[in-house]
């Protein structure tokens, strides 16, 4: 089955500055690849997600890049604020089941 | 669009008996809807997936007799914890999938916080 792997598990940058999170999946079938913020004592909220047939995917400061060669894909925040701090999570799809699996999250702190 | 609610929010129960969880599609049709299980600082542990008028599918591990699943409808799903102890207190967590949508997109709702005394 699928399996994926998230780093860094936690990540501070200054704000105005980047942030990277990486993902590795396994399951080279897999073909969709969303992206979620979860805010302290809410529910995941989807904020980008990419399909196997697409290479690069952007939404204002937001972006999603996927390598299926590699089999990794990354979130790109730029231009980071303070309310973008929460956990990320990024999930890989068990081909056929529409089941996610996900990464381990990425607690992201941005500092004022 | 693309909004789930769950009912309730928080839950405060006592070891032994059963509490139930409810997961609405406030304005799409969800053909499947997903169970997770999310303890502090970790990440989201799918439990089972839910398909209308069908028996739900559960993870390796979790017990289907402990976790009972009812999917009655396209807009609800219920989750029933069956003799809760301490142990199952934990943040659950329903997604659904819309009937229409042409993607594997899930949207989640905001969680029920279940503490079990």
């Amino acid at each position: 089955g699928e399996n994926v792997e998230q780093h860094p598990s936690t990540l501070s940058v200054q704000e105005g500055d980047s942030a990277v999170i990486k993902c590795t999946y396994s399951d080279s079938a897999s073909n969709y690849f969303p992206w979620y913020k979860q805010e302290l004592g809410k529910g995941p909220q989807l904020i980008i997600d990419i399909r196997s047939n697409v290479g690069e995917k952007k939404d204002q400061r937001i972006a999603v890049t996927l390598n299926k060669t590699a089999k990794h894909f990354s979130l790109h925040i730029t231009e980071t604020q303070p309310e973008d701090s929460a956990v990320y999570f990024c999930a890989g799809t068990t081909s056929g089941t529409y089941k996610y699996i996900f990464g381990t999250g990425t607690r992201l702190k941005v500092l004022a | 669009g693309a909004v789930v609610s769950q009912h309730p929010s928080r839950v405060i129960c006592k070891s032994g008996t059963s509490v139930k969880i409810e997961c609405r599609s406030l304005d799409f049709q969800a053909t499947t809807m997903f169970w997770y299980r999310q303890f502090p600082k970790q990440s989201l542990m799918l439990m089972a997936t839910s398909n209308e008028g069908s028996k739900a599918t559960y993870e390796q591990g979790v017990e289907k007799d402990k976790f009972l699943i009812n999917h009655a409808s396209l807009t609800l799903s219920t989750l029933t914890v069956t003799s809760a102890h301490p142990e199952d207190s934990s943040f659950y967590i329903c997604s659904a999938r819309s009937r229409q949508a042409s993607t594997d997109t899930q949207y989640f709702g905001p969680g029920t916080r279940l503490t079990v005394l």
